[in-house]
């Protein structure tokens, strides 16, 4: 299958600071990724979903401005959580669409401390 | 209601034992169904997927559906340790949002 590369795998952050989580699709072009946040024993959470060249459409509830999605590239979209607190600690995961099929990066745990 | 039922679990069965996963949906106009294996602190494997009713095998694994009864099943024959881990369903009407459950979390003890 297609591989997605999402980086980095864990951060450590402190409260008030912001991160910026990057996700690759390496041998295809993803006009489509979307970006889930995932709480222990639970499903993936939608919180947006990116096209290239265009602006995020993100779910309800979902603040837009705390979470900065940029996909510039036909390969790579960004999560910057920005001003992040305790309660933005997850694990976040990327997914990128190739034709009828979803693949997903690695996921990236965050802590804010 | 939830878009996306499935049970959390944990299923634990022995080596070799036949093991089976659902979900059910209530969406009708669901038309993409798929399953994902998810290890912990890892992003979710894509196993398999199927396009509308019927039945798909890959190996070990056979995936059903039924859209009749908005009911979908993930078979593992000859289980082992390493399929332990946690099994999400998926499914999209048109590839613009996937749904998915709440994973059912697997244990298969040698």
């Amino acid at each position: 299958g297609a591989v997605v590369s999402q980086h980095p795998s864990w951060v450590i952050c402190k409260s008030g600071t912001s991160v910026k989580i990057e996700c690759r699709s390496l041998d295809f072009q993803a006009t489509t990724m979307f970006w889930y946040r995932q709480f222990p024993k639970q499903s993936l959470m939608l919180m947006a979903t990116s096209n290239e060249g265009s602006k995020a459409t993100y779910e309800q509830g979902v603040e837009k401005d705390k979470f900065l999605i940029n996909h510039a590239s036909l390969t790579l979209s960004t999560l910057t959580v920005t001003s992040a607190h305790p309660e933005d600690s997850s694990f976040y995961i990327c997914s990128a669409r190739a034709g009828i099929e979803a693949f997903f990066g690695q996921g990236t745990r965050l802590t804010v401390v | 209601q939830k878009e996306v039922e499935q049970d959390p679990g944990p299923l634990s069965v022995p080596e070799g034992a036949i093991v089976s996963l659902n979900c059910t949906y209530s969406n009708s106009a669901f038309q993409y169904f798929m399953w994902y294996r998810q290890y912990s602190r890892k992003g979710p494997e894509l196993l398999m997927y199927t396009y509308s009713s019927g039945n798909k095998e890959d190996g070990r694994f056979t995936a059903q559906v039924d859209k009749s009864s908005k009911y979908i099943s993930l078979f593992i024959r000859d289980s082992q340790p390493s399929d332990s881990a946690t099994y999400l369903c998926a499914m999209s009407a048109n590839f613009n949002k996937f749904y998915f459950g709440s994973g059912t979390k697997l244990n298969v003890k040698p």
